[in-house]
């Protein structure tokens, strides 16, 4: 089993459309969790630390269930300006190892 | 403003020489990491380095080597590449749970 694994989509939605992506984790001593976005032929950048209470940035939303394992990002009202590719980053545990699942691809459409 | 520079953005090389990919931070971090990005596989880690003159490897070590003599550079280095190494890769420097990325270099080994 991949350490951090994520649907490669791609999720193909219209505009305005809520799209959501989860991302599942193997080692449950990992504490540190993030979701990064990366267009294409750029590198990543982050959009969002994931924290235990779930937390929001605008459209944004991001949880975390400890007890199955996997953290989930919430897009309201994707625009078109969304689509990109959205790396999970999960930290290994004990080691400041930062593992990044492959990625999920969204384009939106108008 | 933070800033990782990787200074050869793309480079064409033949099969067998010897390839140097530069990666500079100005933040004194002390953690820095090198990765490859390939289609469908994500971010890979390479090797990455806690400190000068230290060296670890990551997933996929084999086939290169790195140096870090001064803090603010970790250089990545293909002893003698390969056509399998063509790919695009990611310098990151890290200060607790906060990844800076270079904006990487894009090698194709011909």
């Amino acid at each position: 089993r991949k350490e951090v694994e994520q649907d490669p989509g791609p999720f193909n939605v219209p505009e305005g459309a809520t799209v959501a992506f989860n991302c599942t984790y193997s080692n449950s001593a990992s504490q540190s969790f993030f979701w990064y976005r990366q267009d294409c032929r750029k590198e990543p950048k982050l959009l969002m630390s994931v924290y235990s209470s779930g937390n929001e940035d605008g459209r944004f939303t991001a949880q975390l269930n400890r007890a199955s394992q996997y953290i989930s990002l919430l897009i309201r009202d994707s625009k078109l300006s969304d689509s990109a590719t959205y790396l999970c980053v999960v930290n290994g545990g004990n080691t400041d190892k930062l593992i990044f699942g492959t990625g999920t691809r969204l384009q939106v459409f108008p | 403003d933070v800033k990782v520079t990787q200074s050869s953005r793309y480079l064409v090389k033949r099969t067998g020489e010897k390839v140097f990919l530069e990666c500079v931070q100005d933040m004194d971090h002390e953690n820095m990491f090198w990765y490859r990005q390939d289609p469908g596989l994500g971010l890979r880690l390479i090797y990455f380095s806690y400190d000068v003159k230290m060296k670890e490897k990551g997933d996929i070590p084999e086939g290169y080597s790195v140096s870090r003599e001064k803090k603010e550079r970790f250089s990545l280095i293909l002893e003698s590449a390969s056509t399998n190494q063509t790919s695009m890769y990611l310098c990151a420097s890290v200060s607790g749970n906060t990844i800076y990325f270079g904006e990487g270099s894009w090698l194709t080994v011909v």
